[in-house]
């Protein structure tokens, strides 16, 4: 069966502290990897990657795949009381870019 | 750019009654999708259209759902009838080649 699972499923930092969240898959015929943040709307696209071990990065935001492992990691320096937010990874995964989203990271920062 | 656009922003109905949701991708896209968001099930995908054609309906809950999408610019999700257990936040989605997909801001539904 195809899955997504992300961990963990929240946490709590203070500002200026470094948080990384994890997603790992398990689908047939992967194209991508997107993260998304989500406030108390709809989910903001933030990356996609399709390719192992070249980092993207936005910001203070940053994100890499690792294919052979199944798995990417959202990193986040430096945070903010306006990171607090759920991230979404999501796995498109067959050539009609159907999409499977994991059960999101619920980050929480105090200041 | 306006984003994907849906309408209604909120919808207050009574079980049994029609419901109509409606979305406007972003032009020049040429995938939609429409979800639902509920806090026991998360994001779930129930259908997406390629070229205004539905690739994949196999999230639709139940026949009470159905998806058009007539035209490149326009989509609906219809519920008939409606019951309480479809409140949720409906999203419309769009992307250019099956990828990143921009959201519109959701269809709050809620069904007495």
């Amino acid at each position: 069966e195809d899955k997504v699972v992300q961990s963990p499923l929240s946490l709590v930092v203070h500002e200026g502290d470094t948080v990384t969240l994890n997603c790992s898959y398990e689908v047939t015929n992967f194209r991508s990897l997107l993260w998304y943040k989500q406030e108390k709307k709809a989910p903001t696209f933030l990356f996609m990657l399709t390719s192992s071990g070249i980092e993207k990065k936005s910001g203070r935001l940053s994100s890499i795949l690792d294919k052979k492992e199944l798995f990417s990691i959202l990193n986040i320096t430096a945070t903010q009381t306006g990171d607090s937010a759920v991230y979404l990874c999501a796995v498109v995964y067959n050539q009609g870019g159907k999409l499977i989203f994991g059960q999101g990271t619920e980050l929480s920062v105090k200041p | 750019d306006a984003g994907v656009i849906q309408s209604p922003r909120h919808e207050v109905t009574e079980m049994g009654q029609e419901v109509t949701l409606r979305c406007k991708p972003i032009s020049g896209h040429d995938y939609l999708f429409w979800y639902r968001q509920t806090m026991m099930r998360g994001l779930e995908l129930l259908i997406y259209f390629n070229n205004n054609v539905p690739i994949d309906d196999s999230g639709m809950p139940e026949d009470r759902f159905s998806a058009k999408m007539p035209n490149a610019s326009f989509s609906t999700l219809k519920i008939q009838p409606s019951e309480p257990r479809d409140s949720a936040v409906y999203f419309c989605a769009s992307s250019f080649g099956g990828t990143s997909q921009y959201f519109g801001p959701g269809t709050r539904l809620l069904v007495l």
